[in-house]
């Protein structure tokens, strides 16, 4: 299956100010998801999208963030206003076409985010 | 509570050698089980799942086993070759949206 694409791969921000993560999957599959891993650390589930709408959200995921899927096909990841612990690895993963049951899932290769 | 941890953060085996990676968890409610791969700079990369109500299956070179007695979960990599390096971590998926709740990670170090 078609792998899936993350822009920015890094990006560096002041605290305080706005980031968008980008993600491209492929149009017709269902499930969505963020993760995010701090250096070192273990991959953290953020959100889960299906449908267009939020499915499930972690503690992590409060309301500095926010995920959106303008057009149908982009998947964005927002922060509202950057925190020093923000920084981290952001990783998108979509489902298989079937469906994630199994646990299978594609991740991008991850957008590294570095607040100062 | 869910938790997926890892017995060893590091192992170092000989190339050619087989591999073993640890896993114990927690939430025996999960469907499924699935090892990821990830490399320096990478993403994590699917390897193998296995489902609750199985023990045993493989791969090429894997081989998943699940023990819900003790709730264990290994990987086996035969003849493990360099490009085998890499962080391991297991992973179930649990909720409503399939989520994977993932362990801490062992690095596998294959020696030439």
């Amino acid at each position: 299956e078609p792998e899936v694409t993350q822009t920015p791969s890094h990006q560096v921000t002041q605290m305080g100010q706005e980031v968008i993560l980008r993600c491209v999957p492929i149009s017709n599959h269902l499930y969505f998801y963020w993760y995010r891993q701090i250096l070192g650390q273990k991959v953290e589930f953020l959100v889960s999208f299906y449908n267009n709408e939020i499915s499930e959200k972690s503690e992590i995921f409060d309301d500095q963030f926010s995920v959106e899927r303008p057009d149908g096909s982009n998947f964005t990841l927002k922060i509202r206003s950057t925190k020093l612990e923000d920084s981290a690895m952001y990783f998108c993963a979509r489902g298989l076409a079937g469906g994630p049951e199994t646990g299978e899932l594609f991740f991008g290769e991850g957008s590294r985010l570095t607040v100062l | 509570g869910e938790s997926v941890g890892l017995h060893l953060p590091t192992l170092s085996v000989q190339e050619g050698d087989n591999s073993i990676i640890n896993c114990a968890y927690s939430n025996s409610a999960s469907d499924y089980f699935i090892w990821y791969k990830q490399e320096s700079g990478k993403g994590p990369q699917f390897i193998i799942d296995i489902r609750s109500n199985m023990d045993k299956r493989q791969g090429q070179r894997v081989t998943v086993l699940l023990n819900k007695t003790v709730k264990h979960l290994s990987l086996q990599i035969a003849a493990t070759q360099p490009g085998d390096s890499a962080v391991y971590f297991c992973a179930e998926n649990t909720g409503s949206s399939y989520k994977l709740i993932f362990g801490s990670g062992t690095r596998l170090l294959v020696r030439p």
